[in-house]
């Protein structure tokens, strides 16, 4: 059984371009989500999802940052216009489902920003 | 609101030696806490959580915790450290509001292990 998947695992963009950032969850997962982690500082979360819908996105930046878990297909965190302060590790995490406190939430291996 | 302090931004030991890891969380509910642990370039991977069945927790690798609602404490320990525990350790908690699951992380320890 595969963990979860993110790709790319590092990704290179210049300010104003857009960066698309994938995640897979395990099988069987259908609960995502996404956490930022800039230099020396712990995860901080993004956004909550499940399949076709956002269910929490009160840490997502009001502006540029969007996401979304489509039906068929992996979920995409986007950030349209990246600006070097976007540099960051950014963690996906999927659980079975995301009621009760104690699922574990299994992370990926993360994707590294880096904006020039 | 929740939130975790974790009070040691850098923790040195010798291998062999005890590790202690300190946390200390805030929170209006009863909580749900977890360890977890990020090796360079690495997912983290969970190391243990917080039940409530039991306030002394054991994980993976030796790694246990234990609760103590009193000092509002979560701190990780393991008797003997070795060389493949270097890493950085996060203390979490759950936030319950809105029953998301969504995790509240600490700013991260991390521990060095010397031959």
């Amino acid at each position: 059984n595969a963990g979860v998947m993110q790709n790319p695992r590092h990704l290179v963009r210049r300010r104003g371009q857009e960066a698309r950032l994938r995640c897979s969850p395990m099988k069987g997962h259908s609960h995502v989500y996404w956490y930022r982690q800039l230099p020396e500082e712990g995860l901080k979360f993004m956004v909550y999802l499940q399949k076709e819908n956002i269910i929490d996105e009160s840490g997502m930046p009001k502006e540029r940052f969007s996401a979304e878990f489509p039906k068929e297909g992996p979920s995409i965190l986007r950030i349209q216009q990246v600006v070097r302060g976007d540099s960051a590790a950014y963690f996906c995490a999927s659980s079975p489902t995301g009621r009760g406190l104690l699922v574990e939430q299994f992370f990926g291996p993360g994707t590294r920003l880096t904006v020039l | 609101a929740q939130s975790v302090t974790q009070l040691d931004s850098h923790v040195s030991v010798s291998e062999g030696t005890p590790v202690l890891l300190r946390c200390n969380y805030s929170s209006s509910y009863s909580p749900s806490l977890f360890w977890y642990v990020q090796h360079p370039n690495k997912g983290l991977q969970l190391l243990l959580k917080y039940t409530s069945a039991a306030t002394l927790v054991k994980g993976i690798n030796g790694f246990e915790a234990e609760f103590k609602k009193s000092e509002t404490s979560f701190h990780l320990t393991k008797p003997s450290a070795h060389m493949s525990d270097a890493a950085e350790y996060f203390c979490v908690v759950s936030d319950p509001s809105g029953n998301t699951g969504k995790l509240i992380f600490g700013q991260g320890t991390t521990l060095q292990v010397k031959p």
